[in-house]
């Protein structure tokens, strides 16, 4: 079946520590792919995207994401997390076939000062 | 600009009652989609709207209807309420689908 995982339900990290978030998607070619965001009691907020060309994507807030077509993978990273980015993370495809985002289930990231 | 705003922000309803959850985006966007959030979830599409004059059904769809009245404006309406309707309601759009998806601020229904 279609899907998209992340492994990571809860993620704690200390403050200026890095980070990476786990994306795995299951879809035959390659989607169209996103990372959103979402502070508590807020909708969620575009980090960033990727639908062709440069694997390593940069985005919003210092995050940059990696696409790797082998692994069907698509993982978020940031080199120093800050205490504002405690939130939660959701990863998004697009399959290149249709027009539905289907959404992970989210991983919540809690910042340690 | 205000983007996309959703109303009312909370509401409780008893089971068997009927709603309507409005939405408007005030960015000319063609796309206009409706989901829900539960708890370990993520987001489920229910219903949207490709461009103005059309819907179709998402994921979850049973136990909701909706309306695209205009352009910037797509309702989400509950007939009869149920209790597994209890979930946070985002109405989002986009300028084309597949393109960045731009949320409101979510509605939290509960129905008891």
């Amino acid at each position: 079946a279609q899907s998209v995982t992340q492994p990571d339900i809860h993620i704690t990290v200390s403050e200026g520590a890095s980070l990476e978030l786990r994306c795995n998607y299951s879809y035959g070619a390659t989607p169209y792919l996103f990372w959103y965001v979402q502070s508590p009691g807020q909708g969620l907020q575009l980090l960033l995207k990727y639908f062709s060309g440069d694997t390593l994507v940069q985005g919003i807030k210092g995050f940059e994401a990696e696409f790797k077509r082998s692994q069907s993978s698509f993982n978020l990273r940031k080199p120093s997390v800050h205490w504002s980015d405690a939130a939660e993370y959701f990863c998004a495809v697009v399959p290149n076939t249709g027009n539905q985002f289907y959404f992970g289930t989210g991983t919540s990231l809690t910042v340690i000062p | 600009n205000a983007g996309v705003t959703q109303t009312p922000k909370f509401q409780v309803l008893k089971t068997g009652q009927s709603m309507t959850l409005q939405c408007a985006q005030d960015m000319n966007h063609n796309s206009m989609y409706w989901y829900r959030q539960d708890p370990g979830m993520g987001l489920r599409l229910i219903y949207y709207s490709a461009s103005e004059g059309t819907t179709d059904k998402g994921e979850v769809p049973n136990g909701y209807n909706v309306s695209r009245l205009n352009k910037r404006e797509f309702s989400l309406r509950l007939e009869s309420a149920a209790p597994s309707q209890t979930s946070v309601y985002f109405c989002a759009s986009s300028h084309l689908v597949r393109e960045k998806l731009f949320f409101g601020s979510g509605t939290q229904l509960s129905v008891l």
